[in-house]
Protein backbone atom coordinates (compact mmCIF):
# COMPACT_ATOMS: atom_id res chain seq x y z
CA UNK A 1 0.00 0.00 0.00
CA UNK A 2 1.13 3.54 -0.98
CA UNK A 3 -0.80 5.03 2.25
CA UNK A 4 -1.92 8.40 1.66
CA UNK A 5 -0.18 10.51 -1.64
CA UNK A 6 -0.47 13.97 -2.13
CA UNK A 7 0.28 15.64 -5.00
CA UNK A 8 2.59 18.01 -5.78
CA UNK A 9 5.34 18.33 -3.16
CA UNK A 10 6.07 21.56 -3.78
CA UNK A 11 4.58 24.83 -5.71
CA UNK A 12 5.11 28.43 -6.11
CA UNK A 13 2.34 30.55 -7.23
CA UNK A 14 2.25 34.27 -8.17
CA UNK A 15 -0.75 36.08 -5.86
CA UNK A 16 -4.45 35.07 -7.72
CA UNK A 17 -3.16 32.15 -9.37
CA UNK A 18 -5.23 29.20 -9.16
CA UNK A 19 -4.65 25.53 -8.29
CA UNK A 20 -5.57 21.92 -7.04
CA UNK A 21 -3.72 20.24 -4.57
CA UNK A 22 -4.44 15.94 -5.26
CA UNK A 23 -4.69 13.40 -2.26
CA UNK A 24 -4.98 9.94 -3.03
CA UNK A 25 -5.47 7.03 -0.51
CA UNK A 26 -5.44 3.30 -1.55
CA UNK A 27 -6.48 2.30 2.13
CA UNK A 28 -10.49 2.56 1.49
CA UNK A 29 -10.52 5.02 4.38
CA UNK A 30 -14.08 7.00 4.86
CA UNK A 31 -13.14 10.40 6.24
CA UNK A 32 -10.57 12.35 4.67
CA UNK A 33 -8.99 15.85 5.73
CA UNK A 34 -7.37 18.74 4.35
CA UNK A 35 -5.08 20.15 7.02
CA UNK A 36 -2.71 23.46 7.09
CA UNK A 37 0.48 23.85 9.47
CA UNK A 38 1.83 27.22 9.88
CA UNK A 39 4.75 27.97 11.94
CA UNK A 40 3.76 27.99 15.84
CA UNK A 41 0.11 26.96 15.14
CA UNK A 42 -0.34 23.32 14.83
CA UNK A 43 -2.16 21.89 12.29
CA UNK A 44 -6.00 23.92 11.50
CA UNK A 45 -8.74 21.60 9.96
CA UNK A 46 -9.15 23.35 6.58
CA UNK A 47 -12.11 21.18 4.67
CA UNK A 48 -13.23 17.42 5.25
CA UNK A 49 -15.33 14.39 4.16
CA UNK A 50 -16.86 11.57 5.51
CA UNK A 51 -17.56 10.09 2.38
CA UNK A 52 -18.17 10.04 -1.43
CA UNK A 53 -19.99 13.15 -2.76
CA UNK A 54 -19.70 15.10 0.62
CA UNK A 55 -17.53 17.84 1.70
CA UNK A 56 -17.72 19.97 5.24
CA UNK A 57 -16.14 23.17 6.04
CA UNK A 58 -13.21 22.69 9.13
CA UNK A 59 -11.76 25.76 11.54
CA UNK A 60 -10.35 27.45 8.47
CA UNK A 61 -12.17 27.23 5.15
CA UNK A 62 -12.03 30.40 3.39
CA UNK A 63 -10.27 30.68 0.12
CA UNK A 64 -10.37 27.05 0.06
CA UNK A 65 -12.41 24.53 -1.81
CA UNK A 66 -12.55 20.86 -2.38
CA UNK A 67 -13.97 17.99 -4.07
CA UNK A 68 -14.88 13.87 -3.42
CA UNK A 69 -16.02 12.33 -6.33
CA UNK A 70 -13.91 8.91 -5.94
CA UNK A 71 -13.76 7.66 -2.51
CA UNK A 72 -9.93 7.69 -3.02
CA UNK A 73 -9.36 11.21 -3.86
CA UNK A 74 -9.49 14.61 -2.18
CA UNK A 75 -8.97 17.62 -3.99
CA UNK A 76 -7.96 21.05 -2.51
CA UNK A 77 -8.27 23.88 -4.81
CA UNK A 78 -7.41 27.55 -4.23
CA UNK A 79 -9.35 29.32 -6.73
CA UNK A 80 -7.13 33.12 -6.40
CA UNK A 81 -4.47 32.01 -4.33
CA UNK A 82 -3.16 34.87 -1.41
CA UNK A 83 0.24 35.25 0.17
CA UNK A 84 -1.51 34.30 3.33
CA UNK A 85 -1.70 31.10 2.06
CA UNK A 86 1.50 30.03 2.40
CA UNK A 87 1.83 27.27 3.98
CA UNK A 88 2.18 23.77 3.94
CA UNK A 89 -0.77 21.31 3.55
CA UNK A 90 -1.14 17.84 4.45
CA UNK A 91 -4.17 15.36 3.92
CA UNK A 92 -4.75 12.81 5.99
CA UNK A 93 -7.53 9.80 6.15
CA UNK A 94 -9.26 7.74 8.77
CA UNK A 95 -10.62 4.27 8.31
CA UNK A 96 -12.74 2.43 10.31
CA UNK A 97 -12.04 0.66 13.46
CA UNK A 98 -9.85 -2.06 13.25
CA UNK A 99 -8.03 -4.51 16.16
CA UNK A 100 -8.85 -1.78 18.68
CA UNK A 101 -7.30 1.30 16.19
CA UNK A 102 -8.75 4.07 14.28
CA UNK A 103 -5.48 5.47 13.15
CA UNK A 104 -5.28 9.02 11.06
CA UNK A 105 -2.68 8.72 8.52
CA UNK A 106 -1.16 11.39 6.88
CA UNK A 107 0.26 12.21 3.39
CA UNK A 108 3.78 13.75 3.08
CA UNK A 109 2.78 17.34 2.89
CA UNK A 110 2.98 20.18 -0.11
CA UNK A 111 4.72 23.16 0.62
CA UNK A 112 2.89 26.29 -1.29
CA UNK A 113 4.50 29.67 -1.35
CA UNK A 114 2.15 32.09 -2.90
CA UNK A 115 3.56 35.27 -4.00
CA UNK B 1 -14.79 23.84 19.58
CA UNK B 2 -13.07 21.63 21.91
CA UNK B 3 -9.73 23.18 23.22
CA UNK B 4 -6.87 21.09 23.12
CA UNK B 5 -3.26 22.34 25.47
CA UNK B 6 -0.22 20.60 25.07
CA UNK B 7 3.23 21.38 27.80
CA UNK B 8 5.55 21.92 27.67
CA UNK B 9 5.75 23.83 24.74
CA UNK B 10 9.59 23.00 24.08
CA UNK B 11 11.78 20.17 25.96
CA UNK B 12 15.78 20.18 25.67
CA UNK B 13 16.84 16.79 26.94
CA UNK B 14 20.46 14.87 27.16
CA UNK B 15 20.34 11.70 25.70
CA UNK B 16 19.20 8.53 27.71
CA UNK B 17 17.12 10.98 29.67
CA UNK B 18 13.38 10.29 30.23
CA UNK B 19 10.18 12.62 29.68
CA UNK B 20 6.76 13.48 29.91
CA UNK B 21 4.71 15.38 27.59
CA UNK B 22 1.12 16.23 28.64
CA UNK B 23 -2.11 16.68 26.45
CA UNK B 24 -5.45 18.46 28.31
CA UNK B 25 -8.07 18.74 26.41
CA UNK B 26 -11.73 20.35 27.52
CA UNK B 27 -14.20 18.42 26.56
CA UNK B 28 -15.28 14.10 26.24
CA UNK B 29 -13.64 12.81 23.27
CA UNK B 30 -13.84 8.83 21.87
CA UNK B 31 -10.31 9.49 19.86
CA UNK B 32 -7.12 10.60 21.14
CA UNK B 33 -3.97 10.02 18.63
CA UNK B 34 -0.37 11.10 19.53
CA UNK B 35 1.82 11.91 16.70
CA UNK B 36 5.34 12.75 15.95
CA UNK B 37 6.99 15.20 13.17
CA UNK B 38 10.14 14.77 12.46
CA UNK B 39 12.40 17.23 11.17
CA UNK B 40 11.69 16.49 7.48
CA UNK B 41 8.28 17.40 8.19
CA UNK B 42 6.62 13.86 8.20
CA UNK B 43 3.80 13.04 10.66
CA UNK B 44 3.98 9.63 12.24
CA UNK B 45 1.27 8.45 14.18
CA UNK B 46 2.40 6.79 17.58
CA UNK B 47 -0.76 5.85 19.60
CA UNK B 48 -4.55 5.79 19.05
CA UNK B 49 -5.30 5.86 22.68
CA UNK B 50 -8.96 7.28 23.38
CA UNK B 51 -8.69 5.61 26.70
CA UNK B 52 -6.60 3.48 29.08
CA UNK B 53 -2.52 2.66 28.41
CA UNK B 54 -0.21 1.57 25.34
CA UNK B 55 3.11 0.89 25.00
CA UNK B 56 5.67 0.62 22.35
CA UNK B 57 9.13 -0.11 22.40
CA UNK B 58 10.42 2.65 24.61
CA UNK B 59 6.84 5.01 24.28
CA UNK B 60 4.17 4.52 26.36
CA UNK B 61 0.86 6.74 26.58
CA UNK B 62 -1.90 7.08 28.80
CA UNK B 63 -5.19 8.79 28.28
CA UNK B 64 -7.42 9.53 31.63
CA UNK B 65 -10.94 10.37 29.77
CA UNK B 66 -12.46 10.97 32.87
CA UNK B 67 -9.98 13.93 34.31
CA UNK B 68 -9.45 14.89 30.47
CA UNK B 69 -6.03 14.62 30.13
CA UNK B 70 -3.45 12.33 27.91
CA UNK B 71 0.25 11.68 28.54
CA UNK B 72 2.95 10.40 26.70
CA UNK B 73 5.98 8.69 27.96
CA UNK B 74 9.39 8.36 26.23
CA UNK B 75 11.64 6.61 28.26
CA UNK B 76 15.87 6.51 27.54
CA UNK B 77 15.73 8.93 24.56
CA UNK B 78 17.66 9.39 21.29
CA UNK B 79 18.58 11.75 19.03
CA UNK B 80 16.02 10.41 16.42
CA UNK B 81 13.05 11.57 18.92
CA UNK B 82 13.93 15.17 18.19
CA UNK B 83 11.02 16.62 16.75
CA UNK B 84 7.44 18.10 17.15
CA UNK B 85 5.04 15.81 19.26
CA UNK B 86 1.49 16.22 18.71
CA UNK B 87 -1.71 15.35 20.53
CA UNK B 88 -5.23 15.07 19.04
CA UNK B 89 -8.40 14.51 19.83
CA UNK B 90 -11.75 14.05 18.27
CA UNK B 91 -15.55 13.73 19.25
CA UNK B 92 -18.28 12.04 17.47
CA UNK B 93 -20.70 14.09 16.18
CA UNK B 94 -23.13 12.69 14.42
CA UNK B 95 -21.03 11.54 10.99
CA UNK B 96 -18.59 13.90 11.66
CA UNK B 97 -14.61 13.02 12.92
CA UNK B 98 -13.24 15.83 12.98
CA UNK B 99 -9.61 16.03 14.86
CA UNK B 100 -8.52 18.97 16.99
CA UNK B 101 -4.92 18.96 17.28
CA UNK B 102 -2.68 21.15 19.93
CA UNK B 103 0.09 23.29 19.12
CA UNK B 104 2.53 20.52 20.13
CA UNK B 105 5.78 20.48 21.89
CA UNK B 106 8.92 20.39 20.57
CA UNK B 107 11.55 18.26 21.91
CA UNK B 108 15.04 18.33 21.04
CA UNK B 109 17.37 15.42 22.34
CA UNK B 110 21.15 16.42 22.54
CA UNK B 111 23.96 13.59 22.26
Amino acid sequence: NAGVTQTPKFRVLKTGQSMTLLCAQDMNHEYMYWYRQDPGMGLRLIHYSVGEGTTAKGEVPDGYNVSRLKKQNFLLGLESAAPSQTSVYFCASLGREFRGNRRVCFGPGTRLTVL
Amino acid sequence: GIQVEQSPPDLILQEGANSTLRCNFSDSVNNLQWFHQNPWGQLINLFYIPSGTKQNGRLSATTVATERYSLLYISSSQTTDSGVYFCAVGISSGSARQLTFGSGTQLTVLP
